[in-house]
């Protein structure tokens, strides 16, 4: 299994709401990512867990809130969002801070649209 | 300040042809690269990667070079096929404390005809 599974693919949010974005893995990877991507932009790293522990905050505004309940499992809280944060938000794993060269496997994202 | 750059936002190349993307990095601290292939909508896909220690690195089609003098480095394709098209990332990382930090590039379309 070689998958990044990220759940749902869609969202529409209003900006009162709160929403959760989901994302899986079963490679035993132990280092896992948040990364948002606007329209015709490359992606940009948000958020870092290793070994189920935040070692990476970019500066994410608080309205993002990560969790990582167990070395396969990351969420991404949302709450208050603004119509800006409108994006495709990307989860990716790797093997872990151990290994050299670590190469990011990435789902297929969460398309996220705020109203 | 853009690290990593994609200078052609696009490529056309006939099927069966040499596709070559360029990328360029200012950070010297850079020491492992990656190509990304993406198609609208999805995550990226990993293709290949180098490590600064080496200068080229080679997986069936796909080859990278890399010129660190230069702080150059390209993609090449042989032979190109028609589902090779999709938008292409060029990205970095300086290990340590950036472990799994990747600096994208702005991406370069490929379309390849048949």
């Amino acid at each position: 299994d070689t998958e990044v599974t990220q759940t749902p693919k869609h969202l529409v949010m209003g900006m009162t709401n709160k929403k959760s974005l989901k994302c899986e893995q079963h490679m035993g990877h132990r280092a896992m990512y948040w990364y948002k991507q606007k329209a015709k932009k490359p992606p940009e790293l948000m958020f870092v867990y290793s070994y189920e522990k935040l070692s990476i905050n970019e500066s994410v505004p608080s309205r993002f809130s990560p969790e990582c309940p167990n070395s396969s499992l990351l969420n991404l809280h949302l709450h208050a969002l603004q119509p800006e944060d409108s994006a495709l938000y990307l989860c990716a794993s790797s093997q872990g801070w151990t290994a050299t060269n670590e190469k990011l496997f990435f789902g297929s994202g969460t398309q996220l649209s705020v109203l | 300040d853009q690290q990593v750059k994609q200078n052609s936002p696009s490529l056309s190349v006939q099927e069966g042809r040499i596709s070559i993307l360029n990328c360029d990095y200012t950070n010297s601290m850079f020491d492992y690269f990656l190509w990304y292939k993406k198609y609208p909508a999805e995550g990226p896909t990993f293709l290949i990667s180098i490590s600064s220690i080496k200068d080229k690195n080679e997986d069936g089609r796909f080859t990278v070079f890399l010129n660190k003098s230069a702080k150059h480095l390209s993609l090449h394709i042989v032979p190109s096929q028609p589902g090779d098209s999709a938008v292409y990332f060029c990205a970095a990382s300086q290990g340590g404390t950036s472990y799994g930090k990747l600096t994208f590039g702005q991406g370069t379309i490929l379309t390849v005809h048949p």
